[in-house]
């Protein structure tokens, strides 16, 4: 969806290194999540905010963290202590109120140097 | 937590040819069923989504079917075209805490053969 903005497209990490994946979103949406994405698997669900200033932990959060500052940004950080990051990370938002559908950014692929 | 299962996680149909996919969940608290479509590389696509008070929805060549008592729904394509060629991905609403996560299926990679 357009109004789902992920940057950089791809991005490599150094051994020890954290990296900051940047999500923005001008949909006005209340909500957004972060998932990750491995080869020939489903999407799995790192962290999500419903609202600015709060965020809960997903499946998967032990390595990563957020912040939710702004309502459009939703940033993740990959910590050195993410032992295996490669993967595909996938933001996405909704309006918030429940069941209401999650559009998806266009990703970014993290890789180890 | 939620967990769904999704099969098969391949399917090869005729053009033309209807292709059936099946997801079950184990949460009865979940109530909401997307599915996304992904092309190679891109972002997951919302093709079709149901909620718990309906059994079925249809939107043109794609329907979903949700049979709550046994926990499960599927993604029904007709008349499919090359163009439907993709992975396909469920998932149920994740219930535990609150908000909109979801939990996803593996994935359905579904090839249309000419």
């Amino acid at each position: 969806d357009g109004g789902i903005t992920q940057s950089p497209k791809y991005l490599f990490r150094k051994e020890g290194q954290n990296v900051t994946l940047s999500c923005e979103q001008n949909l006005n949406h209340d909500a957004m999540y972060w998932y990750r994405q491995d080869p020939g698997q489903g999407l799995r669900l790192i962290y999500y905010s419903q609202i600015v200033n709060d965020f809960q932990k997903g499946d998967i959060a032990e390595g990563y963290s957020v912040s939710r500052e702004k309502k459009e940004s939703f940033p993740l950080t990959v910590t050195s202590a993410q032992k295996n990051p490669t993967a595909f990370y996938l933001c996405a938002s909704s309006m918030g109120t429940l069941n209401q559908p999650q559009h998806f950014g266009d990703g970014t692929r993290l890789s180890i140097l | 937590g939620e967990n769904v299962e999704q099969h098969p996680s391949t399917l090869s149909v005729q053009e033309g040819d209807s292709a059936v996919i099946k997801c079950t969940y184990s949460d009865s608290a979940s109530n909401y069923f997307p599915w996304y479509k992904q092309e190679l590389g891109k972002r997951p696509q919302l093709i079709i989504d149901i909620r718990s008070n309906v059994g079925e929805k249809k939107d043109q060549r794609i329907a979903v079917t949700l049979n709550k008592t046994a926990k499960h729904f599927s993604l029904h394509i007709t008349e499919t075209q090359p163009e439907d060629s993709a992975v396909y991905f469920c998932a149920a609403r994740y219930s535990g805490g609150g908000a909109d996560g979801l939990t996803f299926g593996k994935g359905t990679h579904l090839i249309i053969q000419p």
